[in-house]
């Protein structure tokens, strides 16, 4: 167990539908930073936020979003969902912005019917 | 931006025997090197990682080298045992430049198999 919880675990969904996936980081970390993970794509880097704010973006789509909360939990906002969202999603947490170790959460699986 | 490649994409090896896989990476900005195991269907495990100011680092069985000139870094496994097998995913980073990003680019994944 690394610490990081997300919910849901599962997530079935209908094409065009917007869904919120929630991650608590691990007790002292401030970053939380975004994974989609799929068969053709692999894992890749969507977004990072360090104590509440955005900190970086990577390979996200404008129909996603996502914040950091004061309390530092995040949500990732998925909007106008297509088929090829379908995907497993992790949230993973370092303590600093900097290039520290990064442990992922169990993730949740999103298909979009 | 980064891009990591990782060879190879499957590796059989006998059990006790060793294991070892490659990357390289593009960007010599990067300074951080995680290598991460994945079961089917768990998330992404952190073994080893290294950084840029080092050329190797073990931990136990496993063992990690990183050649900076050449931009390229290597897992190694030694004495194979049947519940290494996984998917490992190699990954970098580079330092933060401003707004730069800490998101990891990763490797393809490599799928190891431990024959009995």
């Amino acid at each position: 167990d690394s610490g990081v919880t997300q919910t849901p675990k599962h997530l079935i969904t209908a094409t065009g539908q917007r869904v919120t996936l929630r991650c608590s980081p691990r007790s002292g970390d401030l970053s939380v930073y975004w994974y989609q993970q799929s068969l053709d794509q692999g894992l890749q880097f969507l977004i990072q936020y360090y104590n509440g704010e955005e900190r970086a973006k990577g390979n996200i789509l404008e129909r996603f979003s996502a914040q950091q909360f004061p309390d530092l939990h995040s949500e990732l906002n998925l909007s106008s969902l297509e088929l090829g969202d379908s995907a497993l999603y992790f949230c993973a947490s370092s303590y600093s912005g900097g290039p520290y170790e990064q442990y992922f959460g169990p993730g949740t699986r999103l298909t979009v019917t | 931006g980064e891009n990591v490649e990782q060879h190879p994409s499957t590796l059989s090896v006998q059990e006790g025997d060793s294991a070892v896989i490659k990357c390289t990476y593009s960007d010599s900005a990067s300074n951080y090197f995680p290598w991460y195991k994945q079961e089917l269907g768990k998330r992404p495990q952190l073994i080893i990682d290294i950084r840029s100011n080092v050329g190797e680092k073990k931990d136990q069985r496993i063992a990690v080298t990183l050649n900076k000139t050449a931009k390229h870094f290597s897992l190694h496994i030694t004495e194979t045992q049947p519940e290494d097998s996984a998917v490992y995913f190699c990954a970098a980073t580079q330092p933060p430049s401003g707004g730069g990003a800490d998101g990891l680019t990763f490797g393809k994944g490599t799928h190891l198999i431990i024959q009995p």
